[in-house]
């Protein structure tokens, strides 16, 4: 398997904006998360999905943010309008199976600078 | 809810030396540690996980993590270190037992391996 894949590897938008960053989990896992790495607050989780359902978006850190995954092989993360500090690594990862002890597989990340 | 404690921000160590990276974390249940590993430019990658059993865990490239319950600590050790060890290190905790719990990061510890 390929891993998760995400895309852009990179973004450079304007405070504004609308981003659209793109996941691929892997196949066969039925969890898909999203995740968004700054130096000031570290690693956050932003959402998970179940089978496509979004289970907890506490994590989202406003209106500004949504998620979607309109299938198992895909999922989309949207900043509309963008800010200054949305600038992150934002991680798409997924697991198979419910329990905690799962492993989370990462992808590469997206790297946005909104200026 | 569970907390993660990483003291050391950054640890500079010389190659072939022995190295240490600390982790302690904060549960009032049992839990599940991980410790994944960041090599730059790349998404997190599970590097050893405690889930029951054997306080011992190894990793295929030689590190290894002791869970002590009484310290609440998952302290992640490596006898002789490579410069290809090179990266941040994460250590992360999910409540044990009861169905999916959210990983919970602690905030990194960057391992810096030199000639």
């Amino acid at each position: 398997d390929a891993g998760v894949i995400q895309s852009p590897r990179h973004e450079v938008t304007e405070m504004g904006q609308e981003v659209t960053l793109r996941c691929k989990p892997i196949s066969g896992h039925d969890y898909l998360f999203w995740y968004r790495q700054t130096m000031m607050r570290g690693l956050e989780l932003l959402i998970y999905f179940n089978n496509n359902v979004p289970i907890d978006d506490s994590g989202m850190p406003e209106d500004r943010f949504s998620a979607k995954m309109p299938n198992a092989s895909f999922s989309t993360l949207k900043i509309q309008p963008s800010e200054p500090r949305d600038s992150a690594v934002y991680f798409c990862a997924s697991s198979a199976g419910l329990a905690g002890s799962e492993t989370q597989y990462f992808g590469p990340g997206t790297r946005l600078l909104v200026l | 809810a569970q907390s993660v404690t990483q003291l050391d921000s950054q640890v500079p160590v010389f190659e072939e030396a022995p190295v240490e990276l600390r982790c302690n974390y904060s549960s009032s249940v049992s839990v599940y540690l991980f410790w994944y590993v960041q090599y730059p430019n790349q998404g997190l990658q599970l590097l050893l996980k405690y889930l029951s059993g054997s306080t011992l865990v190894e990793s295929i490239n030689g590190f290894e993590a002791e869970f002590n319950k009484s310290q609440t600590s998952f302290h992640l050790r490596k006898p002789s270190v490579h410069i290809s060890d090179t990266a941040e290190y994460f250590c992360a905790v999910s409540r044990g037992n009861t169905g999916f719990q959210k990983l919970v990061f602690g905030t990194g510890t960057r391992l810096l391996v030199s000639p």
